[in-house]
């Protein structure tokens, strides 16, 4: 089946630091991924659709100065949290879909970001 | 905003069916019907879809009203292992779509 990595797996980074996450389809290629953000006991909020090649589409309330994504490649999509802060500890999720089959989704494992 | 309304909690027995409902009132003709589960501090995992027809794996079972306004993921015998925080989610299935996940329903499967 197809497979979705993201590195690292958790992450402890000091306030004011910024942080990347790597989201990468591993036997697919995808032409769009999302990033989504999930708090304790909440549920997933979708942040961005980012589209190989092209700028990503954040979602309402979320601040692309602050989580910046890149889609690269069509097997690789980033997202940096910049200046980092204890509020924005949460586990980040990313989705690819294949650009075959693109109806299709596949979920990563997650990152777990810890902001001291 | 999410399509679909879950009960936020359910009970079942090791070896019993658990039987989740979701209800989908506004759905539209082309969207479908799918089920994901989120094991704690993991992605989530795909379970099951459908359109209108009742549909089975090797996880799960899928059951559509008629008028598709709602349906049940039935796991015929829940083990603890599928202890989990379980998303009914609509959507269509072509390009360019988004999945919006609701609050979900947490299955607590006891021994």
């Amino acid at each position: 089946g197809a497979v979705v990595s993201q590195h690292p797996s958790r992450v402890i980074c000091k306030s004011g630091t910024s942080v990347k996450i790597e989201c990468r389809s591993l036997d697919f290629q995808a032409t769009t991924m999302f990033w989504y953000r999930q708090f304790p006991k909440q549920s997933l909020m979708l942040m961005a659709t980012s589209n190989e090649g092209s700028k990503a589409t954040y979602e309402q309330g979320v601040e692309k100065d602050k989580f910046l994504i890149n889609h690269a490649s069509l097997t690789l999509s980033t997202l940096t949290v910049t200046s980092a802060h204890p509020e924005d500890s949460s586990f980040y999720i990313c989705s690819a879909v294949p650009r075959v089959l693109s109806y299709e989704q596949y979920f990563g494992p997650g990152t777990r970001l810890t902001v001291t | 905003d999410a399509k679909t309304t879950q009960p936020p909690s359910m009970d079942c027995a090791e070896g019993r069916a658990a039987n989740l409902p979701c209800n989908h009132s506004t759905i539209s003709g082309n969207e479908y019907v799918y089920w994901y589960r989120q094991i704690h501090s993991q992605g989530p995992q795909y379970i099951i879809h459908g359109l209108k027809n009742n549909e089975t794996n090797e996880m799960a079972s899928l059951i559509i009203t008629e008028d598709r306004k709602s349906s049940t993921l039935i796991l015929p015998h829940a083990t603890l292992r599928d202890t989990a925080v379980y998303y009914c989610i609509v959507r269509v299935r072509t390009g360019g779509f988004k999945t919006i996940f609701g609050a979900g329903t947490r299955l607590f499967v006891k021994a």
